[in-house]
């Protein structure tokens, strides 16, 4: 079993839909969760950072985070075609320049 | 701010040559860099923890002696893959810990292929 399991899509939704991605994962230790935004053949960039359970809100995307339930969410409302892109959850256990346990990625296609 | 680059974007070599690629931070001092390795339609697996001035940390399965390490400033790390085979050919990603909580920055990667 993969520390970190990611449905990899493809989704495809229209414009202007609420995205709903996730992230399911094993490891109790992880305390930090990210969300990342890879374009094709780019490296990823940073979208949402949150620290133990609860909710983040930046913009049009909230990041979700439930222990308990060792399932993490990131929402992403009035999606525009520009939105498109692989998401990757990523993870880790320890604070500081410690490594990450990334998901597979899901590769969304928001259609104008 | 909190900009890494890597050079080459592309690269295409021939088997059994070495391939050297570069990581910079280009606006901050980063003392940890990591390598990670992408094939198509997956993840990034995290290949070695770099931290400037010491020896890297190779995780598992990772060939030390293939796959050279250097960081020898706080802005510059190399990657350099030796006899490269044609079973190397990947996306390779930098990243750069900007010494903050979680802040790790990645560059836009390096295309090798192997022929």
């Amino acid at each position: 079993q993969k520390e970190v399991e990611q449905d990899p899509g493809p989704l495809s939704v229209p414009e202007g839909a609420i995205v709903s991605l996730n992230c399911t994962y094993s490891n109790s230790a992880f305390q930090y969760f990210m969300w990342y935004r890879q374009y094709s053949r780019k490296g990823p960039e940073l979208l949402m950072y949150t620290y133990s359970s609860g909710n983040k809100e930046d913009g049009r995307f909230t990041a979700q985070v439930d222990k308990s339930s060792k399932y993490i969410s990131l929402f992403i409302r009035d999606s525009q075609p520009s939105d498109s892109a692989t998401y990757l959850c990523a993870m880790s256990a320890v604070q500081g320049a410690q490594k990450l346990v990334f998901g597979q990625g899901t590769r969304l296609t928001i259609n104008p | 701010g909190a900009v890494v680059s890597q050079h080459p974007s592309w690269v295409i070599c021939k088997s059994g040559t070495s391939v050297k690629i570069e990581c910079r931070s280009l606006d901050f001092q980063a003392t940890t860099m990591f390598w990670y390795r992408q094939f198509p339609k997956q993840s990034l697996m995290l290949m070695a923890t770099s931290n400037e001035g010491s020896k890297a940390t190779y995780e598992q399965g990772v060939e030390k002696d293939k796959f050279l390490i250097n960081h020898a400033s706080l802005t510059l790390s190399t990657l350099t893959v030796t006899s490269a085979h044609p079973e190397d050919s990947s996306f390779y990603i930098c990243s750069a810990d900007r010494t903050s909580f979680y802040e790790q920055y990645f560059g836009p990667g390096t295309r090798l292929t192997v022929t």
